[in-house]
């Protein structure tokens, strides 16, 4: 099992380009959250997917957008990068919502110039 | 006030040393408590969660006090393989997890 995947890794932007992280899970996960982590800022909740279907904000979801393609992928677009959206996006997944243990992919590293 | 508040560290000490690293959080309705783990430029990992009555996982010690609105990690006899980075995670009446900013643990030879 590869558990959570995103891709890309790495990414360079410029101010006002648009971009989509991708995410999946292989472990039949009814959950899948989006997190950024800022220095000295802890992660914060973009956006969620408590199940297949729906999807709801998280604590800073302003200039994002997500997509809960199927059960696996979990979709997170920036329309127009900003330089504040410069971070560390992790995707995770978790049985339940309500499941004390979260997975997370090994991150997306977003730089926009 | 964030809502969960961690001494950023660094934390230095030595191979076999015991350290504690400790949490506040905001919210009284919080209603489960974590530690997870990351190492540096990875993912972060459940270490352990907290219960009331306290828990032990080995070498690690996890508190809460409810009335205090406190958490704690105790890590004794210290290995270098420890050295990371320590999240304190509250799980608030939302049912979202809200992360602490870690404290920066390193093991030294």
């Amino acid at each position: 099992n590869a558990g959570v995947t995103q891709t890309p890794k790495f990414q360079v932007l410029k101010t006002g380009q648009s971009m989509t992280l991708q995410c999946a899970q292989d472990m039949n996960h009814n959950s899948m959250y989006w997190y950024r982590q800022d220095p000295g800022m802890g992660l914060r909740l973009i956006y969620y997917s408590a199940s297949e279907g729906t999807t709801d904000k998280g604590e800073v979801p302003n200039g994002y957008n997500v997509s809960r393609l199927n059960k696996r992928e979990f979709s997170l677009r920036l329309e127009s990068a900003a330089p504040s959206q410069t971070s560390v996006y992790f995707c995770a997944s978790s049985e339940l919502f309500s499941t004390d243990t979260q997975y997370f992919g090994p991150g997306t590293r977003l730089t926009v110039l | 006030r964030k809502e969960v508040e961690q001494d950023p560290g660094p934390f230095n000490v030595p191979e076999g040393a015991t350290v504690a690293f400790n949490c506040t959080y905001s919210n009284s309705a919080s209603q489960s408590f974590f530690w997870y783990r990351q190492d540096c430029r990875k993912e972060p990992k459940l270490l352990m969660s907290v219960y009331s009555s306290g828990n032990e996982d080995g070498r690690f010690t996890a508190q809460l006090n409810r009335a205090s609105q406190y958490i704690s990690l105790l890590i004794r006899d210290s290995k270098l393989s420890d050295s990371a980075t320590y999240l304190c995670v509250v799980r608030g009446s939302a049912r979202q997890l809200t992360f602490g900013s870690g404290t920066q643990l390193t093991v030294l030879p």
